[in-house]
C-alpha cells in the first residue's frame, strides 16, 4: 500500500456533469502530479504542483482545472469531458530538491468512464 | 518520436524461465532512469532508478542494468506473482518531466 491515496477509484459520469477527484499524500512530499494513463498510450502528464504553485501545464484541455490548496492535497475537476477523456487518472508525488532526481510515488487511481 | 521505446510489448515466460525486458532511450543528458511495476487496476509501484552507465540495481528476481542507451530489466526464475505490466521512465537534464515508456506486459505461467 503507497502513501498516495485517491478517491474515487471509479467514476461514471456524463458529458454534462460536474465531478471532483481527490488525492492525498501521507509521504511529507511537496510536488505532486496528475497523469492520465490511456490503453496503449504511454502515461501524460497532465499537470505539475510544487510547493503548492502550478510548474507546468502539458496542453491539457480547460476542462480539466486542478487545485493544490495544501502540499498534501491535490484536486482534478472535471467539466464537460468528452468520451475521448475516459482512462485511469493517476496522482504521484515527490519531493523536490530543486534539481535532484526525485522519485515519484504513484496513487492506486480512479477509472474515469465518460458517456 | 518517442524517446522511451520499450521491448516487447507483451511476454510471456513460463515460471522459471529468466528473460529480460529491453527500454532504450533517445534523450540527451540523463538525470535518471526509473522502473515501475503496475499491476492492473492499480497505480504504478516504484522499483528502481539508476543514474550513470553501468550502475546496477537489484531486488529479490530482478535485477536492473544501465548503458547510455538502454537498461534491461532481467528477471531471474520467475514467478506467477511477477507477472505484471513494467514501466521505464526518464528524466533529463533541464526537465522535471518523467517520460514514460509504453510498458512491457509480462505473463508468468504456473
Amino acid at each position: 500500500e503507497t502513501g498516495v491515496t485517491q478517491t474515487p477509484r471509479h467514476l461514471v459520469m456524463g458529458m454534462t456533469n460536474k465531478k471532483s477527484l481527490k488525492c492525498e499524500q501521507h509521504l511529507g512530499h511537496n510536488a505532486m502530479y496528475w497523469y492520465k494513463q490511456s490503453a496503449k498510450k504511454p502515461l501524460e502528464l497532465m499537470f505539475v504542483y510544487s510547493l503548492e504553485e502550478r510548474v507546468e501545464n502539458n496542453s491539457v484541455p480547460s476542462r480539466f482545472s486542478p487545485e493544490c490548496p495544501n502540499s498534501s492535497h491535490l484536486f482534478l475537476h472535471l467539466h464537460t469531458l468528452q468520451p475521448e477523456d475516459s482512462a485511469l487518472y493517476l496522482c504521484a508525488s515527490s519531493q523536490d530538491t530543486s534539481g535532484g532526481v526525485e522519485t515519484q510515488y504513484f496513487g492506486p487511481g480512479t477509472r474515469l468512464l465518460v458517456l | 518520436e518517442d524517446q522511451v521505446t520499450q521491448s516487447p510489448e507483451a511476454l510471456r515466460l513460463q515460471e522459471g524461465e529468466s528473460s529480460s525486458l529491453n527500454c532504450s532511450y533517445t534523450v540527451s543528458g540523463l538525470r535518471g532512469l526509473f522502473w515501475y511495476r503496475q499491476d492492473p487496476g492499480k497505480g504504478p509501484e516504484f522499483l528502481f532508478t539508476l543514474y550513470s552507465a553501468g550502475e546496477e540495481k537489484e531486488k529479490e528476481r530482478l535485477k536492473a542494468t544501465l548503458t547510455k542507451k538502454e537498461s534491461f530489466l532481467h528477471i531471474t526464475a520467475p514467478k506467477p506473482e511477477d507477472s505484471a505490466t513494467y514501466l521505464c521512465a526518464v528524466l533529463q537534464d533541464g526537465s522535471e518531466k518523467l517520460v514514460f515508456g509504453k510498458g512491457t506486459k509480462l505473463t508468468v505461467n504456473p
